[in-house]
């Protein structure tokens, strides 16, 4: 499968402050998306998005797809948005959705 | 729209013994996926089906690990015997196809002591 690297491994961020998050691949994809992983281990869909800019409240997301990378912007973070960001990519040739190994975000208040 | 329904939610059992997850992907989705997630790392792909075919099952342990997708709706996995590293979530997930979005089930957390 396709190799995903997830940076930084850990963020701490005070309540308000804004972070991007990046996801870099290995090899061309169809499908990127991001999760968010909940107290209780469900990953949670945030985004699908091989390529361009979208945005749902106060995170939006842009993939680079000729240049392998997408990024997550978390603005004026909140306590609830601590946990675990995973992003997955799914390479065509095979349709395996590899994930990164997350970035672990840290709101304190 | 229900979502990806898993149970149990836990499980613990001694090792050597056997265990079954079952999965139900949301309805109309023609690939399934179950994932191995060891705490503290991202979920690692165990295998892959289309329907009720297998796509890619690479990094299933297949001397202990086997899963079926009886009709391509409902799946089970099952772990035989199990090994204390086989302690982690185990995640279900589906999409309507296999380019699409893919969607995860709420895991099963199994404990082997």
């Amino acid at each position: 499968g396709i190799q995903v690297e997830q940076s930084p491994p850990d963020l701490i961020l005070q309540e308000g402050a804004n972070s991007t998050l990046r996801c870099n691949f290995s090899d061309s994809v169809n499908n990127l998306q991001w999760f968010h992983q909940n107290p209780w281990g469900q990953l949670i869909n945030l985004f699908y998005i091989p390529s361009g800019t979208k945005q749902n409240g106060r995170l939006s997301a842009t993939t680079v797809a000729t240049e392998r990378y997408s990024l997550l912007y978390i603005s004026s973070s909140q306590t609830t948005d601590s946990g675990v960001y995973f992003c997955a990519a799914l390479r065509s040739n095979d349709y395996k959705l590899s994930f990164g190994a997350g970035t672990t975000v840290t709101v304190r208040a | 729209e229900a979502g990806v329904a898993q149970s149990p939610r836990y499980k613990i059992i001694e090792k050597r013994q056997s265990v079954a997850f079952w999965c139900n992907p949301i309805s109309g989705h023609a690939t399934l996926y179950w994932y191995q997630q060891i705490l503290g790392q991202g979920p690692k792909l165990l295998i892959q089906f289309q329907n009720n075919g297998v796509v890619d099952d690479s990094q299933l342990p297949k001397d202990r690990f086997s899963a079926e997708r009886l009709k391509g709706v409902d799946s089970t996995l099952k772990i035989q015997p199990a090994k204390l590293e086989d302690s982690a979530v185990y995640l279900c997930a589906s999409s309507f196809s296999r380019n699409t979005e893919a969607f995860f089930g709420q895991g099963t957390r199994l404990t082997v002591v």
